[in-house]
């Protein structure tokens, strides 16, 4: 049963620290999305890779976050400094086609 | 941008239908998708439309007019377990904007 992966699923963390996310997509997926999930924006796309190159990343704050694929089952998302306000919860994403499979996500809360 | 426009929340009763508007604006627009997503999950795929009409599938089914920038998800023979938020999002090329979603509640 092929899913998209999410390490951690929480993580707790103080303000100024960092915080890295890790997405396993499915096998085969050539596309990676990060998105950002809060009450207020609803879900808000971060990065998007296809075959490992970025595309785009106008969504993500560009001086604390940064997305990275090192290789084809890896993406990373990683946040330096964190603060109160990154507190979310951030999905990743893959297809292969039009259609996308969400992982289970990482719920982050800054304190 | 899409500014993809939808309603905050709708009740309807087990066994009822429900329709769940969704606007959007075509700037690059490609085609339009339909998310459900339960409280502390991951968003699910329900539905793509690409072409004017409507698509079925099972209770669920989706129409989309491109003129007017309109879509719609039809909800039917409600369960409890459609209680949901559900997500419109336009695309362009693979890049989805999602809407704020539409809180479903079924009452019995």
């Amino acid at each position: 049963d092929a899913r998209v992966t999410q390490t951690p699923r929480d993580k707790v963390t103080e303000m100024g620290q960092e915080v890295t996310m890790r997405c396993q997509p499915i096998l085969g997926h050539n596309t990676v999305f990060w998105y950002r999930q809060t009450m207020m924006q609803g879900l808000e796309l971060l990065a998007y890779f296809r075959n490992r190159a970025p595309l785009d990343d106008s969504g993500m704050p560009k001086d604390r976050f940064s997305a990275e694929m090192p290789d084809a089952t890896l993406a990373t998302l990683k946040i330096q400094p964190s603060e109160p306000r990154d507190s979310a919860v951030y999905f990743c994403a893959s297809a292969a086609g039009n259609e996308q499979f969400f992982g289970p996500g990482t719920r982050l809360t800054v304190l | 941008g899409q500014n993809i426009d939808q309603p905050t929340e709708m009740t309807a009763t087990e066994g009822a239908i429900v329709q769940i508007n969704c606007t959007y604006q075509t700037s690059g627009f490609n085609g339009l998708f339909w998310y459900q997503q339960h409280a502390g999950e991951a968003p699910t795929f329900l539905s793509y439309n690409v072409l004017d009409g409507l698509e079925e599938k099972g209770r669920f089914s989706s129409f989309l007019s491109r003129s007017k920038g309109y879509s719609y998800l039809l909800l039917k023979e409600l369960q409890m377990k459609d209680s949901a938020s559900y997500l419109c999002a336009g695309s362009n090329d693979y890049k989805l904007s999602f809407g704020a979603g539409t809180t479903v509640t079924v009452r019995a």
